[in-house]
């Protein structure tokens, strides 16, 4: 099976500044990945999805980089903003079904 | 396009009872994935349904079931509720393409309580 681990759970940013959240992943045939916001009392929403033929993709003010050879992804979120205050999963896709991390809680300091 | 909906959103139970849940798809999703998420194991796989058929299953026992109708909207049960149940339960939905990876977006969840 697959094993997905984050390297911080918890991670404070001054607003404004440049937050990025690590994920590792143990099978090296899994070739799609995706990272999801959970805000307190709602559902995970996805937030940038990235395949195994690429090694970076860019959302708005997010970007995944991933890295094939160490079996290691992250997000990186550009400018952080009070509203970015959530816990992030970073999830591998294999046979249609989702292996979680365990979660990064990020808290953007005023 | 409405999002992913679960009822009830709240749910309180006793041991020993059993309980039903249900998902409602993105409209035009037909895969339904169900998970359960705990401060303790995170988000773990229950089990895909597709075309009313289930094609996929996590490591839960047989206490957890679930099925899925012709219009995609699913339904889980839990049968003898244990403490341990308590959770946060979050249905998924996708496409459902043949050979595709897809993003799954999810409900808010349902909140069992098993007191």
């Amino acid at each position: 099976g697959e094993s997905v681990g984050l390297h911080l759970p918890t991670l404070s940013v001054q607003e404004g500044d440049n937050s990025i959240i690590n994920c590792a992943y143990s099978n090296s045939a899994s070739d799609y990945f995706i990272w999801y916001k959970q805000e307190s009392g709602k559902g995970p929403q996805f937030i940038i999805d990235i395949r195994s033929n690429m090694d970076k993709r860019q959302g708005q003010r997010v970007t995944v980089l991933l890295n094939k050879t160490v079996k290691h992804l992250s997000l990186q979120i550009a400018a952080t903003q009070p509203g970015d205050s959530a816990v992030y999963f970073c999830a591998v896709v294999n046979d249609y079904k989702l292996s979680f991390g365990a979660g990064t809680t990020v808290t953007v300091r005023a | 396009k409405a999002g992913v909906t679960q009822t009830p959103r709240y749910l309180i139970k006793t041991r020993g009872q059993q309980v039903t849940l249900s998902c409602s798809p993105i409209s035009g999703h037909r895969s339904v994935s169900w998970y359960q998420q705990t401060p303790g194991q995170g988000l773990q796989f229950l089990f895909e349904y597709f075309s009313e058929t289930q094609r996929n299953k996590g490591n839960f026992p047989g206490r957890f079931s679930g099925r899925q109708f012709s219009n995609s909207r699913s339904e889980m049960n839990v049968s003898t509720l244990e403490l341990g149940d308590s959770a946060l339960y979050l249905c998924a939905s996708r496409q459902g393409l043949a050979g595709a990876q897809e993003t799954q977006y999810f409900g808010p969840g349902t909140r069992l309580l098993v007191l």
